[in-house]
């Protein structure tokens, strides 16, 4: 069965210094991989995601992450965090295959507080 | 365009009630999702739609019933609310693989 490990609940940053957070999973074939963001009191909103190709995927508002296969980890990281950078990040991922339906597998999310 | 939209917003039911959450979309996607979202448990799928007139079960459907009968719409059921469904619930669109956009959201107490 698929699943998807963020390990930290929280991570604290200062403004300014680089920002990441960590996620892990495991699933069967080569996944498509996702990143969102809530705000308080607010939807999800879609970050990057990565399919195939070039390891480093770049996305919305300075975000980036990297697709590890041998440690099947998919990082997100930003080098210089902001204080509106606070919020919920979810790792997501979808595996492969004809009953998938596009359905994603989330993790349990990991608060990000950036301090000024 | 709205993009995802969910009706109501807040509600607040007594164990035994009823209540029915809608979904609308106006981005023409054929996947259409609900998830519940408990602290520290993350977004878990309830039921999903690949299209117009079809449902499926997700990861903790019990409790819960949906309807696609249009397919900008999609239908969240409770017949008989219990305090453990006291939670918030998402809608979101998508396409198939692709990123799905998701609903500001429904906080449902069940007292």
């Amino acid at each position: 069965a698929q699943s998807v490990a963020q390990p930290e609940d929280q991570v604290n940053v200062a403004e300014g210094n680089p920002l990441t957070v960590k996620c892990t999973y495991s699933v069967s074939g080569n996944p498509y991989l996702f990143w969102y963001v809530q705000y308080p009191n607010r939807g999800l909103q879609f970050l990057l995601k990565y399919i195939t190709g070039d390891n480093l995927v770049k996305g919305s508002y300075g975000f980036e992450a990297e697709f590890n296969k041998s440690q099947t980890s998919f990082h997100l990281k930003k080098p210089s965090a902001l204080v509106s950078d606070s919020a919920l990040y979810f790792c997501a991922v979808r595996p492969l295959g004809t009953d998938s339906w596009g359905k994603l597998q989330f993790g349990a999310g990991t608060q990000v507080v950036v301090t000024p | 365009n709205a993009g995802v939209t969910q009706t109501p917003k807040f509600r607040v039911l007594k164990t035994g009630q009823s209540m029915t959450l809608l979904c609308a979309q106006d981005m023409n996607h054929e996947y259409m999702y609900w998830y519940r979202q408990d602290p520290g448990m993350g977004l878990r799928l309830i039921h999903y739609s690949v299209g117009e007139g079809t449902t499926a079960k997700g990861e903790v459907p019990d409790g819960y019933n949906v309807s696609r009968l249009k397919k900008q719409n999609f239908l969240l059921g409770l017949e008989s609310a219990a305090p453990s469904q006291t939670s918030v619930y998402f809608c979101a669109s998508g396409r198939g693989g692709n990123e799905q956009f998701f609903g500001p959201g429904t906080r449902l107490t069940v007292l």
